[in-house]
């Protein structure tokens, strides 16, 4: 079974600066994807950035982007710029694209607390 | 942007009662899911649902809970007979394609008392 870990309960950060939030997974897929999740106190889960694994190519999206490592399954989420409204929790999921598995069948990391300072 | 929609936000219901959980997802999508939330717990999987019929289920999904799409607009989860542990956020989900983003609703908080 996949499992999906991050490691850091909370992390904090200055308005305008970048933070790094970790995540690490474990799988014996080759063919899977990978997401970030933003979740707000308004409880709904919205999606930050998606990596496909056969792309080696990091995934960007404005002033997200991680970093995809496949081999040491690693798969790291940087916020540059951050601003007060990317305060949430976010949590790293994993997806198999393997045949004949429902890709919407997400596993979640235990989630990280991300505080904005202004 | 669509949005999936969910009712109640919140159900507060006695142990032993039944209680159904409803959904509406966007309207041209065709996967349907339900995750839970305890709290200061994981997101899990509870189930997902294409074409009418359930397509996978976790161990979690017992024969206590149930899903339908009984008019092709809403989606539902039902638990027959609720536990104290059914306490959680439940969130419903759904996307257009295998393969596409999921949209996820608001959640509904179920609290059993």
């Amino acid at each position: 079974a996949q499992t999906v870990t991050q490691s850091q309960p909370e992390m904090s950060v200055q308005e305008a600066e970048t933070v790094t939030l970790s995540c690490t997974y474990d799988t014996s897929e080759s063919d899977y994807y990978l997401f970030w999740y933003k979740q707000p106190p308004s409880r709904q889960m919205i999606l930050v950035i998606r990596q496909e694994a056969y792309k080696q190519q990091n995934a960007t999206e404005n002033r997200f982007s991680v970093n995809f490592q496949k081999a040491a399954k690693s798969f790291s989420l940087k916020i540059s710029d951050s601003q007060l409204g990317d305060a949430a929790m976010y949590f790293c999921a994993y997806s198999s694209n393997a045949g004949g598995t429902s890709y919407g069948k997400l596993t979640f990391g235990q989630g990280t607390i991300l505080t904005v300072h202004p | 942007e669509p949005e999936v929609t969910q009712t109640p936000s919140h159900q507060v219901t006695q142990m032993g009662q039944e209680v159904i959980l409803r959904c509406v997802p966007i309207s041209n999508h065709l996967y349907f899911y339900w995750y839970r939330q305890i709290l200061g717990q994981k997101v899990e999987f509870l189930v997902s649902f294409y074409n009418n019929e359930i397509s996978e289920k976790s161990e979690i999904f017992d024969d206590q809970f149930s899903v339908e799409r009984p008019d092709g607009s809403n989606f539902t989860l039902k638990i027959r007979s609720t536990k104290l542990e059914d306490s959680a956020m439940y969130f419903c989900a759904s996307s257009l394609r295998r393969g596409e983003k999921l949209f996820f609703g608001s959640g509904t908080q179920l609290s059993v008392l």
